[in-house]
């Protein structure tokens, strides 16, 4: 079947640092999604991609959809501790439905 | 409007036990789905409902069946419980498809997840 996958699983970094991680597909995807999800609760959708190479960026988070439509990567810029959370990147299938990464789980030190 | 809600938040079910999860939308989406979060392994789709009246299979439907009992609401439930089915739990609902043609997609609400314990 489709896998997504996610690296890094988990990052401790200081509060003002940068942030990367990123997703690869064994398969192509149309569309790639970025969710995060606060302790407790459930994944919040961030950012959303459907053009191959498009650089999309709201506000501190910027991603961008690989060329060959099996990557994405997902970048926080100056990390704040409300930036701790799972990020998740999902590839949107034409049926409709979701495959998830495994999460990336961040930490932020203030 | 409350979005996606679940009941119950948290559970704990002995070996064999059975219990259904309720999940509501006041979204009015027609589309639902159930996932299972385990650590490391992202959220995994168990079934989904694509209109009221129809349910199919995700990647890991053994041990669960759902029912779509009206546009707004879809359970999941557990006849036997398992230990295996130790998990957080999360409900979705989406609508109508955003942007256009091949690049279009449905953006997943999802609701705050159910933690079952299965002893």
């Amino acid at each position: 079947g489709q896998q997504l996958n996610q690296s890094p699983q988990s990052m401790f970094i200081q509060e003002g640092e940068d942030v990367s991680m990123n997703c690869t597909s064994s398969s192509i995807f149309n569309t790639w999604l970025w969710y995060k999800q606060d302790p407790g609760e459930g994944p919040v959708l961030l950012i959303a991609l459907y053009k191959a190479g498009e650089l999309t960026s709201n506000g501190r988070l910027t991603a961008q959809f690989g060329i060959t439509r099996k990557d994405s990567f997902l970048n926080i810029s100056a990390s704040i501790p409300s930036d701790v959370g799972i990020y998740f990147c999902a590839g949107h299938t034409q049926g409709g439905k979701l495959i998830f990464g495994q999460g990336t789980e961040l930490s932020v030190k203030p | 409007n409350a979005g996606v809600t679940q009941t119950p938040k948290f559970q704990v079910l002995k070996t064999g036990q059975s219990m259904t999860l309720q999940c509501a939308q006041d979204m009015n989406h027609n589309s639902m789905y159930w996932y299972r979060q385990d650590p490391g392994m992202g959220l995994r789709l168990i079934y989904y409902s694509a209109s009221e009246g129809t349910t199919d299979k995700g990647e890991v439907p053994n041990g669960y069946n759902v029912s779509r009992l009206n546009k707004r609401e879809f359970s999941l439930r557990l006849e036997s419980a398992a230990p295996s089915q130790t998990s957080v739990y999360f409900c979705a609902s989406s609508g109508p498809l955003l942007a256009g043609g091949s690049h279009s997609y449905n953006e997943q609400f999802f609701g705050p997840g159910t933690r079952l314990t299965v002893l």
